[in-house]
């Protein structure tokens, strides 16, 4: 069975902190590794990782892949109240990017 | 664009009802996917496609019928309504899988 698991499940900081979520996984016939960033309504696409060792940027937001260990972390840094949201991790099986099994996500809340 | 366009946004069915959530995508994609979303689960995967013509099933696809006879549309059937189906519902797309899923704003059901 297909299994992404994310830690923490809740995170609280103060503005300006520097958090790192993380994101194992087991599925078969691994492709991809996604991240995603759920406010009010739907998920918003942040990245995507195929590659072990290459980190992803984009502003203030990192993330790396580890296939070999079978992880994902992805970092905030100079945290902002607008961070807050639930971070979605999945990732992608069969050997295909279309079928994505997601991990529960973390609830991130930055307080000013 | 319109993007990925869900309708109902709520909705609410008695037990044994059946209903059609409809889902609508002009952005040519051909994979197109129905998650629910349940407090402290993630996204769980009912159906997915790959194209018009051909679709398979996710992590949980019982109670649930799909039809995908047109790129554009992928309609998600509810065929008796039980009230473990509460949830919301979010239909996502993507062009190939490479640049992670485009999701719409979900629909929200209850069923008492």
């Amino acid at each position: 069975e297909d299994k992404v698991v994310q830690s923490p499940l809740s995170l609280v900081v103060h503005e300006g902190d520097t958090v790192t979520l993380n994101c194992s996984y087991e599925v078969t016939n691994f492709r991809s590794l996604l991240w995603y960033k759920q406010e009010k309504k739907a998920p918003t696409f942040l990245f995507m990782l195929t590659s072990s060792g290459i980190e992803k940027k984009s502003g203030r937001l990192s993330s790396i892949l580890d296939k070999k260990e079978l992880f994902s972390i992805l970092n905030i840094t100079a945290t902002q109240t607008g961070d807050s949201a639930v971070y979605l991790c999945a990732a992608s099986s069969g050997g295909s990017n279309y079928k994505l099994t997601f991990g529960k996500g973390t609830l991130l809340t930055v307080n000013p | 664009n319109a993007g990925v366009t869900q309708t109902p946004k709520f909705q609410v069915l008695k037990t044994g009802q059946s209903m059609t959530l409809q889902c609508a995508q002009d952005m040519n994609h051909e994979y197109m996917s129905w998650y629910r979303q349940d407090p402290g689960m993630g996204l769980r995967l009912i159906h997915y496609s790959v194209g018009a013509g051909i679709t398979d099933q996710g992590e949980v696809p019982n109670g649930y019928n799909v039809s995908r006879s047109t790129t554009e549309d992928f309609p998600l059937r509810l065929l008796s309504a039980a009230p473990s189906q509460t949830s919301v519902y979010f239909c996502a797309s993507s062009r190939t899988g490479l640049y992670g899923y485009t999701f719409g704003s979900g629909t929200r059901l209850t069923v008492v």
